[in-house]
């Protein structure tokens, strides 16, 4: 198993600029996650989705767009992008809702909004 | 409304010597609660987890951790710091009627002085 794969691992983007950053897990969960970690912050919830169709907003949901088309994938869209945005990006997944299983996480994607 | 403070933002121990990261949590229900490390430019790895089962958990790498409900902590500790063990380290709660939202610390930075 590849576990959770996130693309790419670096990404410099122009202030109004838009992008999607790529999440998949081959481990077939139903819940994924997207955070942003930013200094002396933690990990915040920016979207989750509790399986394919299904999506809601987390913590910091402004400025990002999700779906989750697959079980596979959950790709986070940034719709123009924001010098606050900077930040780094994980991608996570567990196997069910109802149960607080361990998240898996991928490795993340450093965002640089100029 | 569930809530995770992380004592510590930064501790320093002497290679050899115990390691105490301290944890904090405020729940409405019975939580979960999770330890994650993060090493430099690395993802998110699982410590250890306590589910409502025995209230001393141990986790990977010698750590381990104590669920102490009438003080609302969930520490970890290690009796001998090793130098691989300088990271990050995230206390995580998550509860079931929110399903599998995680509510992360801030972080607790580890020094380990040779």
């Amino acid at each position: 198993n590849a576990g959770v794969t996130q693309t790419p691992k670096f990404q410099v983007l122009k202030t109004g600029q838009s992008m999607t950053l790529q999440c998949a897990q081959d481990m077939n969960h139903e819940y994924m996650s997207w955070y942003r970690q930013d200094p002396g912050m933690g990990l915040r919830l920016i979207h989750y989705s509790v399986g394919a169709g299904i999506t809601d907003q987390g913590e910091v949901p402004n400025g990002y767009n999700v779906s989750r088309s697959t079980t596979e994938d959950f790709p986070l869209r940034l719709l123009s992008a924001a010098p606050s945005q900077t930040s780094v990006y994980f991608c996570a997944s567990s196997y069910s809702r109802s149960n607080p299983y361990e998240q898996y996480f991928g490795p993340g994607t450093r965002l640089t909004v100029t | 409304a569930q809530s995770v403070t992380q004592l510590d933002s930064h501790v320093s121990v002497s290679e050899g010597t115990p390691v105490l990261l301290r944890c904090n949590y405020s729940s409405s229900y019975s939580p979960s609660l999770f330890w994650y490390v993060q090493h430099p430019n690395k993802g998110l790895q699982l410590l250890l987890k306590y589910t409502s089962a025995a209230t001393l958990v141990k986790g990977i790498n010698g750590f381990e951790a104590e669920f102490k409900k009438s003080e609302t902590s969930f520490h970890l500790t290690k009796p001998s710091a090793h130098m691989s063990d300088a990271a990050e380290y995230f206390c995580v709660v998550s509860v079931r009627p929110d399903g599998n939202q995680f509510y992360f610390g801030t972080g607790t930075s580890l020094t380990v002085i040779p």
